[in-house]
């Protein structure tokens, strides 16, 4: 079955540091992939998206992602985290013209 | 910066009572849905509606229903909310024209039912 895996539950960095967040997707062919941002008690924020060509994306707040074929990955990057980006981060793919599928989320935690 | 508007952002209401979460979208989405996500966890699809007067059940089931009679509105509605039914709503729309059209969420409604 299609599915998208966030194997991280809870991360906890320091501000400043820097920081990757997996996600691993299970499907025979490339799906869209996407990243999104939730801050408590808001909805979700887009922060970058890819369904071809340059394998590393560029998004918003700084952020990055990197598409990995062969290990059906895309993991989100960020190289100096801010104590703003503390939040819960989904990962979410679209597998063909199906609806989109979301990750677990990875709750992101900046300490001073 | 949000062009999807959910209304109300808190509601508190008692077992047995009827209550429908509004959501609107300016930006001529065909495609809108409703997530359900209980604090910390993941969200799960309950509803969507890919045009005017098309409607359908999501992965998870729910005793709420939907109506979509013009394309920027989808309301939901939940004939006898239970404590069961406590969590937040999250309404969500995208544009058909492509498959990697991104989904925009409103902000979403914490419903408490007592």
């Amino acid at each position: 079955a299609q599915s998208v895996t966030q194997p991280d539950i809870h991360i906890t960095v320091s501000e400043g540091a820097s920081l990757e967040l997996r996600c691993n997707y299970s499907y025979g062919a490339t799906p869209y992939l996407f990243w999104y941002v939730q801050s408590p008690g808001q909805g979700l924020q887009l922060l970058l998206k890819y369904f071809s060509g340059d394998t590393l994306v560029q998004g918003i707040k700084g952020f990055e992602a990197e598409f990995k074929r062969s290990q059906s990955s895309f993991n989100l990057r960020k190289p100096s985290v801010h104590w703003s980006d503390a939040a819960e981060y989904f990962c979410a793919a679209r597998f063909g013209n199906e609806k989109l599928t979301f990750g677990t989320g990875t709750r992101l935690t900046i300490i001073p | 910066e949000a062009d999807i508007y959910q209304t109300p952002r808190y509601l508190v209401i008692g077992t047995g009572k009827k209550i429908t979460l509004e959501c609107s979208q300016t930006m001529g989405h065909d495609k809108m849905y409703w997530y359900q996500q209980d604090p910390g966890m993941e969200l799960h699809l309950i509803h969507y509606s890919y045009g005017v007067n098309s409607t359908e059940k999501g992965d998870l089931s729910s005793e709420s229903t939907v109506s979509r009679i013009r394309t920027e509105h989808f309301p939901l509605t939940l004939e006898s909310a239970r404590p069961s039914h406590t969590s937040q709503y999250l309404c969500a729309s995208s544009n058909s024209g492509s498959a990697n059209s991104p989904l925009h969420f409103g902000n979403g409604t914490r419903l408490t039912v007592t």
